[in-house]
């Protein structure tokens, strides 16, 4: 079975805090890698995704991955309550469909 | 643009009864899923098409149909509902221009409840 773990949280930071949300998936053959957001009662949307070993950047998000140890994680700087969300880690597995872990629900204090 | 599209947003069955549940894309993407959502079990697989004409089973496919009616129109069927497919239903579509970017694009979801 392949999986994709999280820790379903939540994860409390206070605003303007890094927020480090962790996967880690079963499959060696996954090649890539994903990052949703949820709101609740809303469906999922994609912010990141990431292929190479190290890190990718964007704003104020950045992506982890290293294969080797299986692990993807995704840190969110300058946190802010509007970033109080569930995020969904997924993996590309080699079948090419995405496995989805059950998420880390994030919230973040004023 | 409307994106993905799902039909209905809520629905309430009595165990045994049929339904289907409608999803339209008009983003031309090749690809359409179909995926449900529990709580604490994230987002799992049902069935999916990667082209007109084709589909396959996903994790949980079993009590469940599909039809891939033409590019724009992927539709999930619940023959005899039961009470464990009570939950939230997300029809996604893409366009993957590679392996690397398996961007999906979901509809706002129905929940579902089997009484």
């Amino acid at each position: 079975q392949k999986e994709v773990e999280q820790n379903s949280g939540p994860l409390s930071v206070p605003e303007g805090a890094i927020a480090s949300l962790n996967c880690t998936y079963s499959d060696r053959g996954s090649q890539s890698f994903f990052w949703y957001r949820q709101y609740s009662g809303k469906s999922p949307e994609l912010i990141m995704f990431i292929y190479s070993n190290g890190d990718k950047e964007d704003g104020r998000f950045t992506a982890q991955l290293n294969k080797a140890s299986q692990y993807v994680s995704l840190l969110i700087r300058d946190s802010q309550p509007s970033d109080s969300a569930t995020y969904l880690c997924a993996g590309l597995d080699s079948s090419y469909k995405l496995i989805f872990g059950s998420g880390t629900r994030l919230l973040v204090r004023p | 643009n409307a994106g993905v599209t799902q039909t209905p947003k809520f629905q309430v069955l009595k165990t045994g009864q049929s339904m289907t549940l409608q999803c339209a894309q008009d983003m031309n993407h090749n690809s359409m899923y179909w995926y449900r959502q529990d709580p604490g079990m994230g987002l799992r697989l049902i069935y999916y098409s990667a082209s007109e004409g084709t589909t396959d089973k996903g994790e949980v496919p079993n009590g469940y149909n599909v039809s891939r009616l033409n590019k724009r129109e992927f539709s999930l069927r619940l023959e005899s509902a039961a009470p464990s497919q009570t939950s939230v239903y997300f029809c996604a579509s893409s366009d993957p221009s590679g392996v690397y970017n398996e961007k999906l694009f979901f509809g706002s979801g129905t929940q579902l409840s089997v009484l």
